[in-house]
């Protein structure tokens, strides 16, 4: 069965930084590509970041510079490291498997707030 | 970037209804569309990717169709449980974008 579990999420200031985990399991994240999905509260999705197989990723306009996801194999989970952290990136963050997000997990809070 | 946009924003319909929502791209992406249904507070749950093919383990009541800029989700039957946001997303380009949704409740 395929499960997605994240962690990682929390209170942090703006300016910090904080590293989001997602356990994979019943797949490896080495064969798919693997995604990020975050939702502000009460606002609609907006996509983040993707991996591909290959290691070739992509970002949204609004994380460039200041995220990087990445995949530890060995340890079948997939990261997204958060940097330059401001209160617009308060949001639920969802890690999903593939592109076309075929599953989800079920979030991990991030509140960036003093 | 590629615009999506959704119609309506909102609906309410009578129970055994058929329901349509339209997502239209700012520039053509071929098939490359999926729909995504989400329950309050819940996490978002795949129903169709290539624009229409049926994700596995969803009901047959869901159907999707379209190419191009235009694209249209049909709920056949409308039910209780179909209570929800429905989001589009196209994945031809990067940075993939989504819909801003469709929130469908029963009259």
């Amino acid at each position: 069965e395929v499960q997605l579990v994240e962690s990682g999420g929390g209170l942090i200031q703006p300016g910090g930084s904080l590293r989001l985990s997602c356990a994979a399991s019943g797949f490896t994240v080495s064969g798919n590509p693997m995604s990020w999905v975050r939702q502000a509260p009460g606002k609609g999705l907006e996509w983040v970041s993707v991996i591909y197989t290959g290691g070739t990723t992509y970002y949204a306009d609004s994380v460039k510079g200041r995220f990087t996801i990445s995949r530890d194999n060995s340890e079948n989970t997939l990261y997204l490291q958060m940097s330059s952290l401001r209160a617009e990136d308060t949001a639920v963050y969802y890690c999903a498997r593939d592109h076309r997000l075929f599953y989800w997990g079920q979030g991990t809070l991030v509140t960036v707030s003093s | 970037d590629i615009q999506m946009t959704q119609s309506p924003s909102s609906l309410s319909a009578s129970v055994g209804d058929r329901v349509t929502i339209t997502c239209r791209a700012s520039q053509g992406i071929g098939v490359y569309l999926a729909w995504f249904q989400q329950k309050p507070g819940k996490a978002p749950k795949s129903l169709l990717y290539a624009a229409s093919t049926l994700q596995s383990g969803v009901p047959s009541k869901f159907s999707g169709s379209g190419s191009g800029t235009d694209f249209t989700l049909t709920i056949s039957s409308l039910q209780p449980e179909d209570i929800a946001t429905y989001y589009c997303q196209q994945y031809d380009s990067h940075p993939f974008t989504f819909g801003p949704g469709t929130k469908v409740d029963i009259k």
